[in-house]
């Protein structure tokens, strides 16, 4: 165990729909990153967040949002849904300034 | 920007040594690590060179060469259950992006 919790652990929905993921990271990291796993690739950076302020971004669709909460939990809103969109969602937390990131068990979305 | 090159598929027999070779470019140089990942499951993180040479944890060790822009993880006394996929990764200089390589799927034999 992680550490991290994510929920959902699985999603379905429809093209066009929108749905929140939801990532806890470990207690007392203020880092949070997302990452998108398609079907036997790797892992795609999606965004990433310090202590509530964006850090970092990368090729996040116009349609996908996050942000940090004060808590420090973090959720990834995905928005008018396409069938490209299924994937494996992961959150992961770190200390700053180290390099090991732990990460959550995921939330799988599959797109109808 | 950054990127990593890795094998994609590495086949060996249990009991074997097998190495897993990572090549980056990067705009800047923040430490190479490596996760391990099983089928459905979470990346786990497995090692972090930050300098040159060998960092050995158990039966498996990574190695930096940061003038090659290289490094590799090397897995000893391979067993079944180390059939997973291996994925380098690089941090910016900022520390706030980690970037994944393709991944390596490693497949032991009996």
């Amino acid at each position: 165990d992680s550490g991290v919790t994510q929920t959902p652990k699985h999603l379905i929905t429809a093209t066009g729909q929108r749905v929140t993921l939801r990532c806890s990271p470990r207690s007392g990291d203020l880092s949070v990153y997302w990452y998108q796993q398609s079907l036997d690739q790797g892992l795609q950076f999606l965004i990433q967040y310090y202590n509530g302020e964006e850090r970092a971004k990368g090729n996040i669709l116009e349609r996908f949002s996050a942000q940090q909460f004060p808590d420090l939990h973090s959720e990834l809103n995905l928005s008018s849904l396409e069938l490209g969109d299924s994937a494996l969602y992961f959150c992961a937390s770190s200390v700053d300034n180290t390099g090991e990131l732990f990460f959550g068990e995921g939330s799988r979305l599959t797109v109808l | 920007g950054q990127s990593l090159e890795q094998p994609s598929e590495v086949t060996a027999v249990e009991g074997a040594i097998v190495q897993i070779n990572c090549t980056y470019q990067t705009s800047g140089f923040y430490g190479l690590s490596w996760y391990q990942q099983h089928d459905g499951g979470a990346p786990t993180f497995l090692s972090y060179n930050a300098l040159d040479g060998l960092e050995e944890t158990g039966r498996f060790s990574s190695f930096l060469s940061r003038s090659d822009s290289y490094g590799y993880l090397l897995l000893q006394e391979l067993q079944m259950k180390d059939s997973a996929s291996y994925f380098c990764a690089v941090r910016d200089p900022g520390g706030f992006k980690t970037i994944f390589g393709a991944g390596t799927r490693l497949f032991v034999k009996a």
